[in-house]
């Protein structure tokens, strides 16, 4: 059972344009949530993040929402980059836990 | 700083071989994780580590595989026998738990191949 969803396998935006990725959660234990990017051959790297005490977090160009009542974070990426092409994962930690779980992925391509 | 450093980045091995995959973690950080990825089943959590003592190792799929990890900059992962369904990549991941955040920070992969 996944705890964790991201329901765009894909997602194409236009350079310039704002990007939305997207995350789903169930365990209503979750107090901590991450964003990650990866590139192909590498590993995953950490992007921004947020407590569940707070419904926004801003780094730059990159915005993380938090709606508690819907279950539901979402990544704004503004403006879109080439260079931001690559697969986004969204991960939760679970109260009491050092353990994080993951989505599967969005795989995200910015189009010049 | 060094990042989390593995090796190999690739393995290549026949069935029923034995494959040890290696991890050195951040400098400082007390908690260390294996993840194995798949097209299928995304990044699974296999084992982790909090001060060098083995925390959680209910991902670990089978008594095929073990991790150990004797001292805070070092722990490999072993799988003996090795078969095809093993083919993925395995990352690391270190962490300082302890605080108000929770990142990990990963090292870029073991992609292994079994034949």
């Amino acid at each position: 059972d996944q705890q964790v969803k991201q329901n765009s396998p894909s997602l194409s935006v236009q350079e310039g344009r704002i990007s939305i990725l997207n995350c789903d959660y169930t365990n209503s234990m979750f107090d901590y949530f991450l964003w990650y990017k990866k590139y192909p051959a590498e590993g995953p790297t950490f992007l921004i993040s947020i407590s569940s005490i707070k419904d926004k977090n801003e780094d730059g160009r990159f915005t993380v929402f938090l709606n508690k009542s819907a279950k539901h974070l979402s990544l704004h990426i503004v403006p879109s980059q080439p260079g931001d092409s690559a697969v986004y994962f969204c991960a939760a930690r679970e109260a009491g836990s050092y353990q994080l779980t993951f989505g599967k992925g969005t795989k995200l391509s910015v189009i010049p | 700083d060094a990042g989390v450093i593995q090796s190999p980045r690739h393995e290549v091995t026949e069935m029923g071989q034995e494959v040890t995959l290696r991890c050195k973690p951040i400098s400082g950080h007390n908690s260390l994780f294996w993840y194995r990825q798949t097209m299928m089943r995304g990044l699974e959590l296999l084992i982790y580590f909090n001060n060098n003592v083995p925390i959680d190792d209910s991902g670990m799929p089978e008594d095929r595989f073990s991790a150990k990890m004797p001292n805070a900059s070092f722990s490999t992962l072993k799988i003996q026998p090795s078969e095809p369904r093993d083919s993925a990549v395995y990352f690391c991941a270190s962490s300082l738990v302890g605080g108000m955040t929770y990142e990990q920070y990963f090292g870029p992969g073991t992609r292994l191949t079994v034949t």
